[in-house]
């Protein structure tokens, strides 16, 4: 089956504490892009990779990294989480630009920072 | 701020009457109109799409209507039923298509 795997599906940590939520796509898709969802503002694009080894930043990068070593994989990285990252975070993936091919969604990795 | 306006944040609609949400853009760079459905404990999935060259889409009972003039845009469900119940996203992209910004997202609720 063609999906955006996303993990965990849920995790409560604590401030500073490093943590990596994991993404991958079996759909050879070139584009990745991770947003987070918060209430009232919507899905928010924080970091994209348009090919591998290729990463720019979206709207809302601060305290995120990313990685792009490999086609299928694209993980969020949260050096030192703050609890305004507490959030619900979608890993997306499209054929070629979202804006031609549309994405597929992750089913979403909801963080909590305490 | 929101490069995209969507209204209202939630909406309440009877079995079968018309639920329409509505979106605003300034950026005149904009050429590609999505629209995305999300169930509760999933991600977003593409429902129906638009490009400025026409004024309205139609697939099944959910529609488009484009007003490039105005730089509005809308998403009409006819006959809303209780399974269409769930937050709907719109989205605009321009610049070769490799950004898509969302709006604030709108909770329909389809009572039976």
């Amino acid at each position: 089956e063609a999906q955006v795997t996303q993990n965990p599906r849920y995790l409560i940590t604590v401030t500073g504490k490093k943590l990596t939520v994991t993404c991958s796509q079996n759909m050879n898709h070139e584009y990745m892009s991770w947003y987070r969802q918060d209430p009232g503002l919507g899905l928010r694009q924080i970091y994209y990779s348009m090919n591998v080894e290729v990463t720019d930043k979206g709207d809302v990068p601060e305290g995120y990294k990313v990685s792009r070593k490999e086609k299928r994989n694209f993980p969020l990285i949260l050096e030192s989480p703050s609890p305004n990252q507490t959030s619900l975070y979608f890993c997306a993936s499209s054929l070629g630009s979202p804006g031609h091919y549309g994405y597929t969604f992750g089913s979403g990795t909801r963080l909590t920072v305490v | 701020q929101q490069q995209v306006k969507q209204s209202p944040q939630s909406l309440i609609v009877q079995k079968g009457g018309i639920s329409i949400i509505n979106c605003a853009y300034e950026n005149t760079a904009f050429d590609y109109f999505p629209w995305y459905q999300q169930f509760p404990g999933k991600g977003p999935a593409l429902l129906i799409a638009i490009r400025p060259d026409v004024s309205e889409k139609k697939e099944g009972r959910f529609t488009i209507s484009f007003n490039k003039s105005a730089k509005q845009f809308s998403l009409h469900i006819m006959d809303s039923q209780p399974g269409d119940s769930a937050t709907y996203f719109c989205a605009a992209s321009g610049e070769y298509g490799n950004k898509l910004v969302f709006g604030a997202g709108t909770i329909l609720r389809v009572k039976s």
